[in-house]
């Protein structure tokens, strides 16, 4: 089974741009939860989708916002970028949505912000 | 909300030595408890995790954490680490309430031949 895929792996871009990332999760795997990890802060829960719905969200601004789609792929989008969005942003598929079913990382997306 | 303390950022060890990892969380109503690793330019891959019942859980490559409620401590342990342990380890919560993984700041393990 392949596991859980992001796209792209890097990206640069400039304050004031938008990004979007995606996600694919591993097949038959219905939720996704999207964390952003910096040196300073670790991992940061953003938020967790399933079929189609965000049912969870960490304390980050509008900015930052997701979505699922029907396949269970997953994308997130950071608009107005600032300095400090740069980190690597990684997605994780389960099962179910569960707090005790095991999370599948991806590689993650490292985004810099010039 | 729930909170998880590693206290130590970085962890120098020789190989074959022990090594403990420490992990705290602020409270132990009805949390599962989990550690994950992160090697050089991968994700994160689960570790070991506590659910339910015998408090103590094991990896398969020789990892062990206990879960302690009265401590509200999830310490992880390797009693003879190698090279190939350096990574980045996550000590990571959740509870029945939010279904939110809650993680720790990370402690660098760095293996020394």
């Amino acid at each position: 089974k392949a596991g859980v895929t992001q796209t792209p792996r890097y990206l640069i871009k400039t304050r004031g741009q938008q990004v979007t990332l995606s996600c694919s999760p591993i097949s038959g795997h219905r939720s996704v939860s999207w964390y952003q990890q910096t040196p300073g802060q670790g991992l940061q829960f953003l938020f967790e989708y399933f079929s189609e719905t965000q049912r969870n969200k960490g304390n980050f601004p509008g900015r930052f916002s997701g979505r699922q789609f029907s396949n269970s792929r997953s994308e997130m989008n950071v608009s107005t970028l600032e300095l400090g969005d740069s980190a690597l942003y990684l997605c994780a598929s389960s099962l179910r949505l569960s707090s005790t079913d095991t999370q599948y990382f991806g590689p993650g997306t490292r985004l810099t912000v010039l | 909300a729930q909170s998880v303390t590693q206290l130590d950022s970085q962890v120098p060890v020789f190989e074959e030595a022990p090594v403990e990892l420490r992990c705290n969380y602020s409270s132990s109503v009805s949390v599962y408890l989990f550690w994950y690793v992160q090697y050089p330019n991968q994700g994160l891959q689960l570790l070991l995790k506590y659910l339910s019942g015998s408090t103590l859980v094991k990896s398969i490559n020789g990892f062990e954490a206990e879960f302690n409620k009265s401590q509200t401590s999830f310490h992880l342990r390797k009693p003879s680490v190698h090279i190939s342990d350096t990574a980045e380890y996550f000590c990571a919560v959740s509870d029945r309430d939010t279904d939110k993984l809650i993680f720790g700041t990370g402690t660098r393990l760095q293996v020394f031949p």
